[in-house]
């Protein structure tokens, strides 16, 4: 158990829809990271939060969106969701300075 | 452009042996690199790191060993067990914030 948690683990919607992936991270952490992965694309990385404040963004899609709260949580926004967005979403942290990052055990999207 | 290559799609080691897993990279600015394993079903778990100016880093079984001038790692385990067998990402981290590129994994089967 990495200490990160992810919620909810599985998650099934239709094209068009917009669904919203949470995670909270390690005690003391105040970076948050999203990757996906896809079965062609292996993990990217899409987005960055560091104690609050948006860090770095590698491949988002313009529909997605995150931000990271006050106690740390994170929010990975996904709107009008689309076929190919069907993947699994990883969320990692890492303390300050640090370079390792902790994985949480991902939520799984289906977009029907 | 993938930067970071797992040139093994699949490796298998009978149990006792030396499981040797190989990672090249083309991004000379990248500083840091790691080794994750993964389950199914699971997020990544965090194995061994190695800085850019170490070129080997041993942790238990685990020994990852660094050639910048070839660009290129290797995590060495020994001896390999069963439950080694999952599948293990190369990761490398450049020198701006905390973006991982990973490589596209090799599925290490350990038979007993």
């Amino acid at each position: 158990d990495s200490g990160v948690t992810q919620t909810p683990k599985h998650l099934i919607t239709a094209t068009g829809q917009r669904v919203t992936l949470r995670c909270s991270p390690r005690s003391g952490d105040l970076s948050v990271y999203w990757y996906q992965q896809s079965l062609d694309q292996g993990l990217q990385f899409l987005i960055q939060y560091y104690n609050g404040e948006e860090r770095a963004k590698g491949n988002i899609l313009e529909r997605f969106s995150a931000q990271q709260f006050p106690d740390l949580h994170s929010e990975l926004n996904l709107s009008s969701l689309e076929l190919g967005d069907s993947a699994l979403y990883f969320c990692a942290s890492s303390v300050a300075g640090r370079q390792t990052q902790y994985f949480g055990p991902g939520t799984r999207l289906l977009v029907l | 452009d993938q930067q970071v290559k797992q040139n093994s799609p699949s490796l298998s080691v009978q149990e006792g042996r030396i499981s040797i897993l190989n990672c090249d990279y083309t991004n000379s600015m990248f500083d840091y690199f790691l080794w994750y394993k993964k389950y199914p079903a699971e997020g990544p778990t965090f194995l061994i790191s190695i800085s850019s100016i170490k070129d080997k880093n041993e942790d238990g079984r685990f020994t990852v060993f660094l050639n910048k001038s070839a660009k290129h790692l290797s995590l060495h385990i020994v001896p390999s067990q069963p439950g080694d067998s999952a599948v293990y990402f190369c990761a490398a981290k450049g020198t701006s914030y905390g973006k991982l590129t990973f490589g596209q994994g090799t599925i290490l089967t350990v038979h007993p």
